[in-house]
């Protein structure tokens, strides 16, 4: 049974510290995502990549966080310095895309990352 | 953006038909209709996807007028375990890709 696994589960890090989360997508997806969900904005896309390469990071605050595929069964979701406010639960998603369409008709998502940054 | 709107919270039934309507006037000719499923704690699951008309799986089934400026996602039958959080997305293409919003989406409580 293919699922997206994610690394740690939970991540409890004062601020200013370095966290990084990581994504192993269903081996054969050639798309990630990575969101970001709070109860006040709840679900948000933060970057999202194609064939490892990064499309869309519109949704990322540029000055401290980060994402990046060094190959493709892994994806990584880097935030320094964190700060309070980057509290949330990160979730990843892969999906596979055919040529002819932008996007894959499904994502699959992993169980998350819970963090809290005090 | 294409912005959804839909239910903030629904009540049923166990065996009852549950149908959560979407509103979405700003619909492009090219974006397909997305519904999801959020249980506490997970991630989100992909329910059905449809462009037109009616689309049916072992699920749910998804249903589209012709002017696609609302769709009804119909759970038939509900059961305790679908209590959940239910999301509408419409996809549009962002730089190459269809970017899907999540918006607030219906909480659907399944009771006894």
């Amino acid at each position: 049974d293919a699922r997206v696994t994610q690394t740690p589960r939970h991540k409890v890090t004062e601020m200013g510290q370095e966290v990084t989360m990581r994504c192993q997508p269903i081996l054969g997806h050639n798309t990630v995502f990575w969101y970001r969900q709070t109860m006040m904005q709840g679900l948000e896309l933060l970057a999202y990549f194609r064939n490892r390469a990064p499309l869309d990071d519109s949704g990322m605050p540029k000055d401290r966080f980060s994402a990046e595929m060094p190959d493709a069964t892994l994806a990584t979701l880097k935030i320094q310095p964190s700060e309070p406010r980057d509290s949330a639960v990160y979730f990843c998603a892969s999906g596979f895309a055919p040529p002819e369409r932008e996007s894959p008709n499904e994502q699959f998502f992993g169980p998350g990352t819970r963090l809290t940054v005090l | 953006l294409a912005k959804t709107t839909q239910p903030i919270s629904m009540d049923s039934y166990e065996g009852q038909e549950v149908n959560i309507t979407c509103s979405h006037n700003n619909i492009a000719t090219n974006d397909y209709i997305t519904w999801y499923q959020q249980f506490p704690s997970q991630g989100p699951r992909f329910i059905i996807q449809g462009y037109k008309t009616k689309v049916t799986n072992e699920v749910a089934s998804l249903f589209i007028p012709a002017d696609r400026k609302s769709s009804t996602l119909s759970l038939p039958r509900v059961s305790l375990s679908d209590t959940a959080v239910y999301y509408c997305l419409v996809g549009e293409a962002v730089t190459g890709f269809q970017k899907l919003v999540f918006g607030t989406g219906t909480r659907l409580l399944v009771s006894p």
